[in-house]
């Protein structure tokens, strides 16, 4: 059974560096076609693909936060790891990791989700 | 970035309507698309991946058609468990972007 739990502060003060870490089991990021992606979502509002990561090592980010964003593993652990420095108050969401993977009729699918972990940024 | 596009933003329909659902990118993206379904204050779960394939699990009912830039999700006859919000996600090059979403209520 896939699951995975994000897990990391529930508020942060503005201009901090937010860490949060996604947990996982049921499967390896060393795997061939294996990711894991960080979406996130604000209140009321859509949702954002914010970067990935995947069984390469290679590092993905959504354009508007590629400087303040970085994503990284703990293979040993089982462990992906985002931070997001400078935090803002419209930073404040639910953060989401997901197992990402190639799908066999090709593509990828964030297949797997996390409960999501609600961050709120204020002073 | 790619941008992606929904339309409506939101219906009203009642259970056993079909409803439709339409995605369009700013450029072509081939049939690298998912739809993805959330009720509200959970996690987002994926009911297609390329544009045309049903996750597994996923009723036959939902359907997903298109490529290159004009995408539809079709819900052939709503049922209750699927008033929720859709959107769609382009995965064909990175940033990947999500449509702003589709909330699809009770009429």
């Amino acid at each position: 059974q896939v699951t995975l739990r994000e897990s990391g502060p529930a508020l942060v003060k503005p201009t901090q560096t937010l860490t949060l870490t996604c947990s996982f089991s049921g499967f390896s990021l060393s795997t061939s076609g294996m990711c894991v992606s960080w979406v996130r979502q604000p209140p009321g509002k859509a949702l954002e693909w914010l970067a990935l990561i995947n069984w390469h090592d290679d590092k993905y980010y959504t354009t508007s936060l590629k400087t303040r964003l970085t994503i990284s593993q703990v293979a040993s652990k089982s462990q992906v790891v985002l931070t997001l420095t400078n935090m803002d108050p419209v930073d404040t969401a639910t953060y989401y990791c997901t197992r990402t993977r190639e799908m066999s009729h090709g593509g990828y699918g964030m297949d797997v989700w996390g409960q999501g972990t609600t961050v709120t940024v204020s002073s | 970035a790619i941008q992606m596009t929904q339309s409506p933003s939101s219906l009203s329909a009642a259970v056993g309507d079909r409803v439709t659902i339409t995605c369009r990118a700013s450029q072509g993206i081939r049939s690298d698309l998912g739809w993805y379904q959330q009720k509200p204050g959970k996690a987002p779960k994926l009911l297609i991946y390329a544009a045309s394939n049903l996750e597994r699990g996923v009723p036959s009912r939902f359907s997903g058609s298109g490529s290159g830039t004009d995408f539809t999700l079709t819900i052939s006859s709503l049922q209750p468990e699927d008033f929720a919000t859709y959107y769609c996600l382009q995965d064909y090059n990175y940033p990947w972007t999500f449509g702003q979403g589709t909330k699809v209520e009770i009429k």
